[in-house]
């Protein structure tokens, strides 16, 4: 199998605090980790991908000093939501794949749901 | 620049079959993938293609032309736990997915 968790499922949070969204590949190694957005009725919007061991890299138009990545180990990835603003409620999800660089198939996690209040 | 091209919302009875065609036009090619998403959940992959042809897996099958930037997923004897959205995604040069925007299925009794 190539199973994904995410945790936590969904978080409610004040603005102004921050939220960390964990990733983890269950069942295999994942030199590659990807974040995704995703809005009610939209396509997913890549935010950013990080490689085990090194920085993420991100997306145009995404702030990495807002949207923290870190992908300490080859089962692990976080992204941290920094000073979340109702505007960062969305539907988080990540994705991880076997191949360096995103060269294999991303198995998704099940999504984690921000509201920020 | 890059583009992949799926219709926005298809209707399908249950037990029938169903046909979501996928065009691309990418910088390189290193396969197409399939993925289902169900309403308020993560996409889950149904289907990956780099060969031109058929390949089938159970009720689902995609088929793939490189030549004609082409691909479809057929989905056969419908059932209503096949509503969702059905994402196409193309791996371009660099390894990055490309996505489409994903076409909505609704099966009706």
């Amino acid at each position: 199998g190539a199973v994904v968790s995410q945790h936590p499922s969904w978080v409610i949070c004040k603005s102004g605090t921050s939220v960390k969204i964990e990733c983890r590949s269950l069942d295999f190694q994942a030199t590659t980790m990807f974040w995704y957005r995703q809005f009610p009725k939209q396509s997913l919007m890549l935010m950013a991908t990080s490689n085990e061991g090194s920085k993420a890299t991100y997306e145009q138009g995404v702030e990495k000093d807002k949207f923290l990545i870190n992908h300490a180990s080859l089962t692990l990835s976080t992204l941290t939501v920094t000073s979340a603003h109702p505007e960062d409620s969305s539907f988080y999800i990540c994705s991880a794949s076997r191949g360096a660089g995103g060269a294999d198939t991303q198995y998704f996690g099940p999504g984690t749901r921000l509201t920020v209040l | 620049g890059q583009n992949i091209d799926q219709p926005t919302e298809m209707t399908a009875t249950e037990g029938a079959i169903v046909q979501i065609n996928c065009t691309y036009q990418t910088s390189g090619f290193n396969g197409l993938f399939w993925y289902q998403q169900h309403a308020g959940e993560a996409p889950t992959f149904l289907s990956y293609n780099v060969l031109d042809g058929l390949e089938e897996k159970g009720r689902f099958s995609s088929f793939l032309s490189r030549s004609k930037g082409y691909s479809y997923l057929l989905l056969k004897e419908l059932q209503m736990k096949d509503s969702a959205s059905y994402l196409c995604a193309v791996m371009d040069s660099n390894y990055q997915l490309i996505w489409g925007a994903g076409t909505k299925l609704i099966i009706k009794p």
